[in-house]
């Protein structure tokens, strides 16, 4: 079993539909990731989260250390939006980071 | 500032041959981390360089892989002898030195390199 578990994996959306992806872990953490990844492209961190929620634009984090689940959101979306969106964790045990599977998520014009 | 640069973008070689992948952290940057991505499968950690040294190389599939970071700087990481089973995304990533509270710095991404062995 993967230490991180993404979902959905896949996830078709209309342009301007609200959209969640759900990261849960089961290791102890000391920060969390948001990374996107467009096709044949590299990856880009959206966020870096240890406890609360971060916003940028139309995109929102939200981490529940408690519950080891972590979501991230994204208002009004859009085709460019259109990405696989990965959630990394640091292990607070060491300097390992654990990946999950990935998010793929098409917007549709 | 310049970001997290690999080379090479794609490598196609054969069965036994050898191959080395390079990777240009941001500059000050002592953390640099290697990871690879088969396909359809999660990205996982290979090792961990913080300055010259190894830090965490539990990842590290086999003594087949070698990676370097003479220096403190760039880093190499060699497939020799490469088999099909290598393919895949090698992506390279480097942050700063963790605060002194111990707070995570971003992690910064290179593009990868697509390495394929036929």
């Amino acid at each position: 079993k993967n230490e991180v578990e993404q979902s959905p994996q896949n996830l078709t959306a209309q342009e301007g539909e609200f959209i969640t992806i759900n990261c849960s872990y089961s290791v102890g953490i000391s920060a969390l990731h948001w990374l996107q990844q467009h096709p044949g492209g590299g990856i880009v961190s959206l966020f870096m989260l240890s406890s609360g929620k971060k916003k940028h634009g139309r995109l929102l984090a939200t981490i529940n250390i408690q519950e080891k689940h972590s979501s991230l959101h994204i208002t009004a979306s859009h085709p460019r939006d259109s990405a696989v969106y990965i959630c990394a964790v640091r292990s607070n045990t060491g300097n390992q980071f654990y990946f999950g599977t990935g998010t793929s998520l098409t917007v549709i014009p | 500032e310049a970001g997290v640069t690999q080379f090479p973008s794609h490598s196609v070689i054969e069965k036994g041959q050898t191959v080395t992948l390079r990777c240009d952290p941001i500059s000050g940057h002592d953390n640099l981390y290697w990871y690879r991505r088969v396909m359809g499968k999660e990205i996982k950690f290979l090792l961990h360089f913080v300055k010259e040294s190894k830090q965490d190389e539990s990842g590290m599939p086999n003594n087949r892989f070698l990676a370097e970071r003479t220096g403190g700087t760039y880093s190499t990481l060699k497939v020799q002898p490469a088999e099909l089973e290598d393919s895949g995304v090698y992506f390279c990533a480097s942050s700063q030195e963790r605060g002194p509270t111990g707070a995570d710095s971003p992690l910064h991404f290179g593009n990868g390199t697509r390495l394929t062995v036929t």
